[in-house]
């Protein structure tokens, strides 16, 4: 079956850590989105990727890395420098514009993870 | 950073209830609105893709209408369902060429057998 593949479910970091949230997928899709959701707030864009190896800022970036190696991966580093990271994260991606279509594609989600301060 | 607007952010009904909710998005520079929804412990799941004025579609008991002139969205239920409690989000896209979505706090319904 088609889909995203976030891991882990659960993540607990302690203060000054650097830690990496997987996501995978196999649906062949272009472009990659990270988003986090604090609660009462609706999803905010953190970076995203139209393309292996080329990624942008997105709304709220800062204290945060991305890599884009592979069409099938597009792992979200939290820093140290990211003041608040207890969030919920989700995954999604898209056809991407590369291939002709434009934006009005569905996002399509993995299942996020649940980042927490020890 | 747009502003998408989401009314209202909870909503408790009984089975058989119809029911709608709305979402606000800047009526200037749009392209797509998107509907999603959102079951708790799951991915969420494209409902609806709505790109011209006066758009309505429909899904089973689920349908959307779209002015993109005043700037807001409509979902209804028709005879609300348990299996129908989730979050609903809505999605404001505002070009062709931009791949950026801008994201709704949802409204979560509830609905109680």
């Amino acid at each position: 079956d088609g889909g995203i593949t976030q891991s882990p479910k659960y993540l607990f970091r302690k203060e000054g850590q650097n830690v990496t949230l997987s996501c995978e997928q196999n649906l062949n899709h272009d472009a990659m989105y990270w988003y986090r959701q604090d609660p009462g707030q609706g999803l905010r864009l953190i970076y995203y990727s139209q393309i292996v190896n080329d990624f942008q800022k997105g709304d709220i970036a800062e204290g945060y890395s991305v890599s884009r190696e592979k069409k099938e991966s597009f792992p979200l580093t939290v820093t140290s420098a990211q003041k608040n990271p207890t969030a919920f994260y989700l995954c999604a991606s898209s056809i991407g514009l590369g291939r002709g279509v434009d934006s009005n594609q569905p996002q399509h989600f993995g299942d996020g993870t649940r980042l927490s301060i020890l | 950073i747009l502003n998408v607007e989401q009314s209202p952010q909870s909503l408790h009904v009984q089975e058989g209830d119809s029911t709608n909710f709305t979402c606000s998005f800047p009526s200037s520079n749009f392209y797509a609105l998107h509907w999603y929804r959102w079951e708790t412990a799951k991915s969420p799941e494209a409902l609806f893709v709505m790109t011209l004025n006066g758009d309505e579609k429909k899904k089973g008991r689920i349908s959307a209408t779209l002015n993109t002139k005043e700037g807001y969205s409509y979902l209804y239920i028709k005879g609300s369902q348990p299996e129908d409690s989730a979050t609903y989000l809505c999605a404001y896209n505002k070009g062709r060429n931009f791949n950026k979505f801008y994201f709704g706090s949802g409204t979560k319904l509830n609905v109680k057998p």
